[in-house]
């Protein structure tokens, strides 16, 4: 089955400062999502995007279906940004079924 | 609107006991998901309706855990005979159609089977 990696697994940051979250998927994909799940457990949506850019406030994504792989930039990050971000593809074969990567765990230190 | 909801919030159990666990998803989304999220194996697809049929089940991970839907509209998963390997976080997520539609997830049932 597809692969989803993300790298790095870690990241401490001082607010205010920028980053950049990788995935890479193993094969073609029909979606790719961005989640930010809270101290409390919630998935929030940030990004459906299976191909190109988008942008939403400090956060933007560009998918290179091409290259199999996606990123996530925070800019200006805040301390409220912490948590960890999930990537998740659906493969081609279309059942919906989303293949989470393991997670990047993010710190914003004030 | 409504998101998707789950209940109950936590459940404790004890080994070897059913438990029924139930997501209401958003309305008017005619695709359901279930999910498992635990410490070793990360967050893990269990099973996806589409209507009421269930055209993907390869997430189950025993024939003790078992989903329905009906009216299209909420799911119960039910897990027979716990054991303390089925402790996790269950979420649930709908989308509008089955394949390549934005999911939304629910907060998640937090099972503790001791």
């Amino acid at each position: 089955g597809i692969q989803v990696e993300q790298s790095p697994p870690d990241l401490i940051l001082q607010e205010g400062a920028n980053s950049t979250l990788r995935c890479n998927f193993s094969d073609s994909v029909n979606n790719l999502q961005w989640f930010h799940q809270n101290p409390w457990g919630q998935l929030i949506n940030l990004f459906y995007i299976p191909s190109g850019t988008k942008q939403n406030g400090r956060l933007s994504a560009t998918t290179v279906a091409t290259e199999r792989y996606s990123l996530l930039y925070i800019s200006s990050s805040q301390t409220t940004d912490s948590g960890v971000y999930f990537c998740a593809v659906e493969g081609s074969s279309n059942t919906g079924k989303l293949i989470f990567g393991q997670g990047t765990t993010l710190q914003v230190k004030p | 609107g409504a998101g998707v909801s789950q209940s109950p919030s936590n459940k404790v159990t004890e080994k070897g006991k059913d438990v029924e666990l139930r997501c209401d998803p958003i309305s008017g989304h005619t695709a359901l998901y279930w999910y498992r999220q635990s410490l070793g194996q990360g967050l893990e697809f269990l099973i996806y309706f589409q209507g009421n049929s269930a055209p993907d089940k390869s997430g189950l991970p025993s024939d003790r855990f078992s989903a329905e839907r009906t009216g299209g509209s909420v799911s119960t998963l039910t897990i027979q005979r716990t054991q303390q390997e089925d402790s996790a976080v269950y979420l649930c997520a709908s989308s509008l159609s089955g394949g390549g539609y934005e999911q939304y997830f629910g907060p998640g049932t937090r099972l503790t089977v001791t």
